[in-house]
């Protein structure tokens, strides 16, 4: 069974128009992270939750927000995609504290941007 | 800052052969070292590995640590047309989000 559910798995959008990706996770586990993998790229960290407290990398554009009303759910905005932010996004989870195992992935959602 | 490098980046096989691939890395007070395989979906764990020359096994692959000389290593034997995916490697620095490599694109032929 799907532990960390991500939809949608594949999303076409139009320059400048926002975007909602979600994430969901079965796991209750602490901490939720959002990456962006280009093709043939390793993933990057964009922004991470542990529990509520939000933790975004320094080179993480202000075009991306996310949101975590709950656990369970973990919301990456995309105000105004450019050309430049089409990619696979994945959303992760762990349990909280280092050392404490490994990311969970969701199967990803792919944006197209027109 | 934290580097996780892998080689090669590519490798073309056929099948039946074994491949080993190759992690190295630089981070601030290492925790852990994890493969993951990426086909063209959200990575899969492979194998988590936190003690040196403990061998890690499932099946036809292996996986073993040197923190010493900070590399670990990705065995497959007898590879199959199904192992063809990228394989990356990432890095949990003490205190810190994990990092990851570039992956290594594995291609398996009939």
């Amino acid at each position: 069974d799907a532990m960390v559910i991500q939809n949608p798995r594949y999303q076409v959008t139009q320059f400048g128009k926002p975007v909602t990706l979600s994430c969901s996770q079965t796991l209750n586990h602490n901490v939720m992270y959002w990456y962006q993998q280009k093709s043939s790229q390793a993933p990057k960290l964009l922004f991470h939750y542990y529990d509520k407290d939000f933790n975004n990398e320094a080179d993480t554009p202000d075009n991306f927000q996310s949101r975590r009303p709950n656990t369970s759910f973990c919301f990456l905005d995309i105000r105004s995609p450019g050309l430049g932010d089409a990619a696979m996004y994945l959303c992760a989870t762990s349990r909280a504290g280092t050392g404490a195992g490994e990311l969970f992935f969701g199967e990803g959602s792919r944006l197209t941007v027109l | 800052e934290d580097k996780v490098v892998q080689s090669p980046l590519s490798l073309v096989v056929h099948e039946g052969d074994t491949v080993t691939l190759n992690c190295s890395y630089e981070v601030t007070n290492f925790r852990s070292l994890l493969w993951y395989k990426q086909e063209k979906k959200a990575p899969t764990f492979l194998f988590m590995l936190t003690s040196s020359g403990i061998e890690k096994k499932s099946g036809r692959l292996s996986s073993i640590l040197d923190k010493k000389e900070l590399f670990s290593i990705l065995n497959i034997t007898a590879t199959q047309t199904g192992d063809s995916a990228v394989y990356l490697c990432a890095v949990e620095p003490d205190g810190q989000n994990f990092v990851f490599g570039p992956g290594t694109r594995l291609s398996v032929l009939p």
